[in-house]
């Protein structure tokens, strides 16, 4: 069965710092790789996917991800993270044909210091 | 646009009550979810449909049921609530045609939640 891992849980870096949150997916096929961000009492809002093509994609807010194949990994980054930007994130996988279904790892929580 | 919309935002059940959770979308999709959220477990799948009139179950349907008899609709209700169901609820749609086989994977646009109780 599909699986998302998360290896963080609970991340803190300082105002400025660079982030790098981690995600691996297990599963054979070609994956379609999403990062959600969740802020406290709110929905889940997309921050960037990965389809096919150049295995480094933009999203919003500053965000990117790489896609690396060899690694079954798909890991979020910021150069410079901002107070706004702790939250919970969450990193999900779907595959073709499957109803557009998405499996989701356990989250990790960013807290920012200032 | 509203988006993904859900009623009620919070509730609170006693054990054995029922109710109803509602999910509305305005961005015509074909396919809706219901999933719950629990600490240090991320989003589980309750049930999804693919298009009005169908539903099917998700990784942890027990204790649930859901329609969809309109395409904007998707309801999730509990018969007989127990202290076990106390989560968030989310409910997300996301695009696809309906009788045509979608070979990708639609991004899935999330409703704002409903937090529930049973005591």
């Amino acid at each position: 069965a599909q699986s998302v891992t998360q290896p963080d849980i609970h991340i803190t870096v300082s105002e400025g710092a660079s982030l790098e949150l981690r995600c691996n997916y297990s599963y054979g096929a070609t994956p379609y790789l999403f990062w959600y961000v969740q802020s406290p009492g709110q929905g889940l809002q997309l921050l960037l996917k990965y389809f096919s093509g150049d295995t480094l994609v933009q999203g919003i807010k500053g965000f990117e991800a790489e896609f690396k194949r060899s690694q079954s990994s798909f890991n979020l980054r910021k150069p410079s993270v901002h107070w706004s930007d702790a939250a919970e994130y969450f990193c999900a996988v779907g595959y073709t044909g499957t109803a557009s279904k998405l499996t989701f790892g356990t989250g990790t929580r960013l807290q920012v210091t200032l | 646009n509203a988006g993904v919309t859900q009623t009620p935002k919070f509730r609170v059940l006693k054990t054995g009550q029922s109710m109803t959770l509602l999910c509305a979308q305005d961005m015509n999709h074909e396919y809706m979810y219901w999933y719950r959220q629990d600490p240090g477990m991320g989003l589980r799948l309750i049930h999804y449909s693919v298009g009005e009139g169908t539903t099917a179950k998700g990784e942890v349907p027990d204790g649930y049921n859901v329609s969809r008899l309109k395409k904007q609709n998707f309801l999730l209700g509990l018969e007989s609530a127990a202290p076990s169901q106390t989560s968030v609820y989310f409910c997300a749609s996301a695009g696809g045609a309906f009788g045509r086989v979608t070979f990708g994977v639609e991004t899935q646009y999330f409703g704002p939640g409903t937090r529930l109780l049973v005591l």
